[in-house]
C-alpha cells in the first residue's frame, strides 16, 4: 500500500528557532493534512492542503503541497514551549483511506 | 461542543475476553474510522465506515470487528483479544472543509483508549 516517509523522527530545538519537517509519498496524493498530537490526546488538525503548490498558513505554521504531489512540508516559525508534541502528516488520493506518516516528535528547550 | 467521545479511556483485560470500545460523535459526520497507534509505527487504520451500514477494512483489520448501525456510533469489537492488540486506539470522524472534496478531510479524533491485554 501507500507509504509516507516523515522526517525527521525527532527534533530538539531552542525556543525561538524555526522548525521544518517534511513528508514524502511513494505515490501521488490529492490531499495533504498536518496534525499535532499532545500527550494523552488525539491528533488535532492543523492545516489541510488540496492543490499542488498550495501554501497555507495557520498562525506561525506554514505548510506546502509539493508540486510533484508526492511531498509536503510543515514549517513552524519562532517556536515556543507549547509547540511540543508529535506532528503527523497524512494524505490520500481519491476515496482511499488516509495514510499517516510515523510522526516527528518536537521538543522545545526554553 | 463538537466532539468525538470514546469509552473506556483505559482498559486492562486478559487474553480471549471479548471487549467493546465505544465511539460516538455529535457532528452528524458520515465518515468514521478506527486507528491504532504503536511506538515507531504511527497511526494505522483498522476499519472505516463511509455511512450507516457501510464498513470497510483498513490496513490492519485482523482481530477486530466494527458495526455502524447508527450514524453517530461506531464501536470497535475485539472478540478474542490477544497481547499484540495492546495499543492506543483512536476513533475519528470526518466532515469536510470548503472547498469540499471528500469526506475524509478534517478528521476529528477522540481522546484515545489505552488497552492492555495480558
Amino acid at each position: 500500500g501507500q507509504q509516507l516517509n516523515q522526517s525527521p523522527q525527532s527534533m530538539f530545538i531552542q525556543e525561538g528557532e524555526d522548525v521544518s519537517m517534511n513528508c514524502t509519498s511513494s505515490s501521488i496524493f490529492n490531499t495533504w493534512l498536518w496534525y499535532k498530537q499532545e500527550p494523552g490526546e488525539g491528533p488535532v488538525l492543523l492545516i489541510a492542503l488540496y492543490k499542488a503548490g498550495e501554501l497555507t498558513s495557520n498562525g506561525r505554521l506554514t505548510a506546502q503541497f509539493g508540486i510533484t504531489r508526492k511531498d509536503s512540508f510543515l514549517n513552524i516559525s519562532a517556536s515556543i514551549p507549547s509547540d511540543v508534541g508529535i506532528y503527523f502528516c497524512a494524505g490520500h488520493s481519491g476515496n482511499t483511506p488516509l495514510v499517516f506518516g510515523k510522526g516527528t516528535r518536537l521538543s522545545v528547550i526554553a | 461542543e463538537a466532539q468525538v467521545t470514546q469509552n473506556p479511556r483505559y482498559l486492562i483485560t486478559v487474553t480471549g475476553k471479548k471487549l467493546t470500545v465505544t465511539c460516538s460523535q455529535n457532528m452528524n459526520h458520515e465518515y468514521m474510522s478506527w486507528y491504532r497507534q504503536d511506538p515507531g509505527l504511527g497511526l494505522r487504520q483498522i476499519y472505516y465506515s463511509m455511512n450507516v451500514e457501510v464498513t470497510d477494512k483498513g490496513d490492519v483489520p485482523e482481530g477486530y470487528k466494527v458495526s455502524r448501525k447508527e450514524k453517530r456510533n461506531f464501536p470497535l469489537i475485539l472478540e478474542s483479544p490477544s497481547p499484540n492488540q495492546t495499543s492506543l486506539y483512536f476513533c475519528a470522524s470526518s466532515g469536510s472543509l470548503p472547498p469540499s472534496t471528500t469526506l475524509q478531510e478534517t478528521q476529528y479524533f477522540g481522546p484515545g483508549t489505552r488497552l492492555l491485554v495480558l
